[in-house]
């Protein structure tokens, strides 16, 4: 069963840092791009990031470049998100995602459950 | 960036109504398009894409048609299971952009 389980949401003050990871298991990660996908609260869905399969080709959101890295570690069938330099407007659920297919980017299936990001003094 | 524009934003049916929303992108992104279901409190799951293709294991009963600017999705008689937020998606250009969602619920 495919399966994304992230963590390392949590509080964290205005300007601070935060790591999220998403363990992977099921396929075979190594040949997917994956994807951070997050919700602020009752809000819709707004994509962050992508990283091809070999970490050649990495791809951010305008909100979140320069301030967020996004990394993986295809050995570990992990998926990261550094988080600095972090905004309240960061708020949010975070969702690793993988793409549907090893072919094409772009469209995101399946999902992890989330976990929260609370920026706040 | 390409803005997607959904209506409506929310709906309420009848169990066995047939739904439909609609999804209009702010250019031309060919059959790019995917539909999410997500139910209250949880991840999202993809139901239809590249316009019109149902994910393997997601019920007849859903269905998506459209090119260039203009999508729709269907559910051709609504269930109580149903009962979630809807969102499109482009993936024709970054940024990935979803529309606003399309809240549905049971009358």
């Amino acid at each position: 069963e495919v399966q994304l389980v992230e963590s390392g949401g949590g509080l964290v003050k205005p300007g601070g840092s935060l790591r999220l990871s998403c363990a992977a298991s099921g396929f075979t990660f190594s040949s997917y791009s994956m994807n951070w996908v997050r919700q602020a609260p009752g809000k819709g869905l707004e994509w962050v990031s992508s990283i091809s399969s070999s970490s050649s080709y990495i791809y951010y959101a305008d909100s979140v470049k320069g301030r967020f890295t996004i990394s993986r570690d295809n050995a570990k069938n992990s998926l990261y998100l550094q988080m600095n330099s972090l905004r309240a407007e960061d708020t949010a659920v975070y969702y690793c995602a993988r793409d549907h297919t090893i072919f094409e980017g772009g469209r995101f299936d399946p999902w992890g459950q989330g976990t929260l990001v609370t920026v706040s003094s | 960036d390409i803005q997607m524009t959904q209506s409506p934003s929310s709906l309420s049916a009848s169990v066995g109504d047939r739904v439909t929303i609609t999804c209009q992108a702010s250019q031309d992104i060919s059959n790019y398009l995917n539909w999410y279901q997500q139910k209250p409190g949880k991840a999202p799951k993809l139901l239809i894409y590249d316009a019109s293709n149902l994910e393997t294991g997601v019920p007849s009963r859903f269905s998506g048609s459209g090119s260039g600017t203009d999508f729709t999705f269907t559910i051709s008689s609504l269930q109580p299971e149903d009962i979630a937020t809807y969102y499109c998606q482009q993936y024709d250009h970054l940024p990935y952009t979803f529309g606003q969602g399309t809240k549905l619920e049971i009358k």
